[in-house]
């Protein structure tokens, strides 16, 4: 079946500009994470949902990031007034939501903030 | 709280040869942990994971690691590198037991196969 998607899969911005990453999960998986990754690191967490809601929000590092799942599937993380900081892949992960709760990622979303 | 440590950012090895790639944890509850791969321009697949029982685990394309509790470690190995190794290598822990939640990685280590 379809894995997780994210669209798009490369997106360049200017600094201060807003931008929205979608990300669309495996059909019938109730958790969604967002992670981010920079060069030469390992993924960080950013965010997570249990269906409509946000589980976990401590790793989204200031209000300018907000993501939402209005309707428990297909979630969009949105970035107000970029930072050249803000530079990196993007990853979505879903699961089933049930423990051991594997995640299976999506190919992630490259955002570069010139 | 959680943290994984992956001792070598980059590890090189000829074809043939067993590839051990190092990982230690931390944790204050009984963790899940995680091996990844991830190959160029490509998302993170699972190699494997250790949630409960047996402490050996064994994955895809060939590898295996070992859960050592007493050692917080859970290195991951594969007898024989072929060239389609090559690739960077994550090591993730999370809370055990019936709870959800985000994964904490370590940094990564290359894995370069040489001919």
């Amino acid at each position: 079946g379809a894995g997780v998607s994210q669209t798009p899969s490369n997106k360049v911005t200017e600094k201060g500009k807003y931008v929205e990453l979608r990300c669309d999960p495996i059909s019938g998986h109730t958790a969604l994470y967002w992670y981010r990754q920079s060069l030469g690191q390992g993924p960080e967490f950013l965010i997570y949902f249990q269906g409509t809601g946000a589980a976990d929000d401590s790793g989204l590092p200031n209000d300018r990031f907000f993501a939402v799942r209005p309707e428990g599937s297909v979630s969009t993380l949105k970035i107000q007034r970029t930072e050249r900081g803000d530079s990196a892949v993007y990853l979505c992960a879903s699961s089933l939501g049930v423990s051991p709760d594997t995640q299976y990622f999506g190919p992630g979303t490259r955002l570069t903030v010139l | 709280a959680q943290s994984v440590t992956q001792l070598g950012s980059h590890v090189s090895v000829s074809e043939g040869a067993l590839v051990l790639l190092r990982c230690n944890y931390s944790s204050s509850v009984p963790p899940y942990l995680f091996w990844y791969v991830q190959y160029p321009n490509q998302g993170l697949q699972l190699l494997l994971k250790y949630t409960t029982g047996a402490t050996l685990v064994k994955g895809i394309n060939g590898f295996e690691a070992e859960f050592k509790k007493s050692e917080t470690s859970f290195h991951l190995t594969k007898p024989s590198a072929h060239m389609s190794d090559a690739a960077e290598y994550f090591c993730a822990v999370r809370r055990g037991g019936g709870s959800q939640g985000n994964l904490i990685f370590g940094k990564g280590t290359k894995l370069s196969v040489k001919p």
